[in-house]
């Protein structure tokens, strides 16, 4: 079935450990979005892509980064210089124009 | 002044009421709109566009005023299944998608 996955679901990381969170779809979509949301509020852009091997900032870059080798793909790390790292994290795609933005489901960060 | 602006929530309507939504936005340059819902601890879905004439599905209106950057979505005889919080998101120049903080309503019997 076509999608976006995101994994895993949750995660647990020691503070000052990078982890990496995958986002991968099988849409054919050529845009690319993570997202940040914590508890009560918004979801605050991260990074995006519009194609592959490009990709720029979003609203709460510091502490975070991405690649695009892949259409398909857009992993992104949270760094140790993430001061603020737990959160609910969200991985989304669009395809051409001003076609809406399919999510994935998640993944739950908790650094302790 | 953030890029996004929604109402402030929560929302609490009886069933059978009907609820208005409001959001504006910065960028007058901004090129579409849309509304989400996201239930709790779940992912956003679209709930629809919008367009410059207004669209209508069920229960649900959304209205654009781009004169005065200001987009609105409307419920009519609210369900229980209607309580979620409610999205406003548009998309800037470059395919940047922004989001409002987001309006909780929640629907009592």
């Amino acid at each position: 079935d076509g999608g976006i996955t995101q994994s895993p679901k949750y995660l647990f990381r020691k503070e000052g450990q990078n982890v990496t969170l995958s986002c991968e779809q099988n849409l054919n979509h050529d845009a690319m979005y993570w997202y940040r949301q914590d508890p009560g509020q918004g979801l605050r852009l991260i990074y995006y892509s519009q194609i592959v091997n490009d990709f720029q900032k979003g609203d709460i870059a510091e502490g975070y980064s991405v690649s695009r080798e892949k259409k398909e793909s857009f992993p992104l790390t949270v760094t140790s210089a993430q001061k603020n790292p737990t959160a609910f994290y969200l991985c989304a795609s669009r395809g051409s124009l001003n076609t809406e933005a399919f999510f994935g489901q998640g993944t739950r960060l908790t650094v302790v | 002044r953030k890029e996004v602006e929604q109402d402030p929530g929560p929302f609490n309507v009886p069933e059978g009421a009907t609820v208005a939504f409001n959001c504006t936005y910065s960028n007058s340059a901004s090129q579409s709109f849309f509304w989400y819902r996201q239930d709790c601890r779940k992912e956003p879905k679209l709930l629809m566009s919008v367009y410059s004439s207004g669209n209508e599905d069920g229960r649900f209106t959304a209205q654009l005023n781009r004169a005065s950057q200001y987009i609105s979505l409307l419920i009519r005889d609210s369900k229980l299944s209607d309580s979620a919080t409610y999205l406003c998101v548009v998309k800037v120049g470059g395919g940047k998608l922004i989001f409002g903080q987001g309006t909780e309503l929640s629907v009592k019997p």
